[in-house]
Formats: structure tokens, sequence, C-alpha cells
């Protein structure tokens, strides 16, 4: 268990559709990372927040944002679903304090019907 | 931008055996990490060893080692003693030492061991 949360574990939603994807980091870290994971595309940054700011964006869709809270949990909210964005979207959080790793959390995984 | 390639998209081992997992990367970089991390059936990520790259020493974990040549730009992963639980997606992934930056991914070595 590496500490780091998400829900929902299955999500299976229509195109057009609106979801939110929920991820709780370990305790005391301050850095959120979303990657997406497709069969073509593999392992893919999306977003990165540290300490509720923006720090750095990758190959995130126009449809796709993100937000992180005071209380530092983090929000994947992707609108305007189409066939493709079904994949497996980790959560990965790491303290500025320590070493720089990052954890998983465990995924959702998102179908698209 | 960094790029990570791994050549080989499945192996098998058998049990018991040593099996060794490549990966080479590409970076006009001096200071950054280099990261296995495992993938099984269930789909979690799991971090399997670390390589600090002003480090000298190869990273050793239980069974995994890593063989980290830094001016030929490779980073394998050795399992000795391989066992069923090992069967996985192995990821080789790289990172800028410059604090909380993303990891860049390789596209996986599919392992498989066998009894």
């Amino acid at each position: 268990d590496s500490g780091v949360t998400q829900t929902p574990k299955h999500l299976i939603t229509a195109t057009g559709q609106r979801v939110t994807l929920r991820c709780s980091p370990r305790s005391g870290d301050l850095s959120v990372y979303w990657y997406q994971q497709s069969l073509d595309q593999g392992l893919q940054f999306l977003i990165q927040y540290y300490n509720g700011e923006e720090r750095a964006k990758g190959n995130i869709l126009e449809r796709f944002s993100a937000q992180q809270f005071p209380d530092l949990h983090s929000e994947l909210n992707l609108s305007s679903l189409e066939l493709g964005d079904s994949a497996l979207y980790f959560c990965a959080s790491s303290s500025l304090e320590s070493t720089d790793t990052q954890y998983f959390g465990p995924g959702t995984r998102l179908t698209v019907l | 931008a960094q790029t990570v390639t791994q050549s080989q998209p499945e192996m098998s081992v058998q049990e018991a055996e040593t099996v060794t997992l490549s990966c080479t990367y590409d970076t006009s970089e001096n200071n950054y990490y280099l990261f296995w991390y495992k993938q099984p059936p269930s789909r979690q990520m799991i971090l399997v060893i670390r390589q600090e790259a002003y480090k000298q020493q190869n990273a050793t974990e239980n069974r995994f080692s890593v063989n980290f040549q830094k001016a030929a730009k490779s980073f394998s992963l050795k399992i000795s003693d391989s066992q069923l639980g090992d069967t996985a997606m192995y990821f080789c992934a790289f990172m800028k030492r410059s604090g909380n930056t993303p990891l860049v991914f390789g596209k996986g070595t599919r392992l498989s061991v066998i009894a």
C-alpha cells in the first residue's frame, strides 16, 4: 500500500459525459501528479500540482482540467468524453522534503462507451 | 526532451533463474534519477528501485539490482532468483533532479516467470 488513495476504482460512462476522479496523496506529500495509461500511448504525464498551485503540464487535453484543494487532495475533471479517453488514470504523490520519488495510487479505470 | 527506450517488449525466465531487463535513455541533463516500476496484473504501479545519477554505486534492493552506465545512458535491471510473483510489466522511468518533476516512462517490458 503506497498511501495514495484514488476513487473510484472503476468508472463506466457514455461519450459526451463528464466525470471527476479523486486523489488523496500520502500524508505530508505536497505534490500530486496525474498520469494516463492507455494501450496505444503508454504512460503519459498529464499535470502536476504542488501545494495548491499548478506546476507543470504535459499532454493534457483542453477538455481535461485539475485542481488541488487546501487539504491537498486533487481532482481530475474529464469532460466531453470520447471513446479514446478510456484508460487507466493514475495519481502519484511526492514530498519536496524527501527523495523526489513518486508513489502511485491504485488508479481509476475509466471506460467510455 | 528526455526519452526512455525499452527495447524488449516481452521476456520470460524460469523460476529461480536470473533475468536482465534493458533500458536506455537520452537526456542533456547531468543531475537526474532513474527508476524501475513494476506493474503486476493488479495494475498497481510499484516502485522497485531508484538510482541517483550522481552516485556511481549501483542501487540494490534485495533480489533486484541495477547496472547504471551513465556515459552510455544505460540502466538495466537484474532480477535474481526469479519468483512467480515477479511476473509483471516493468517500466523504466527518468526524472530530472530539479524537485518535483514528472516521470518520463519507457514503453515497458512484459516479464513472465515460468514455473
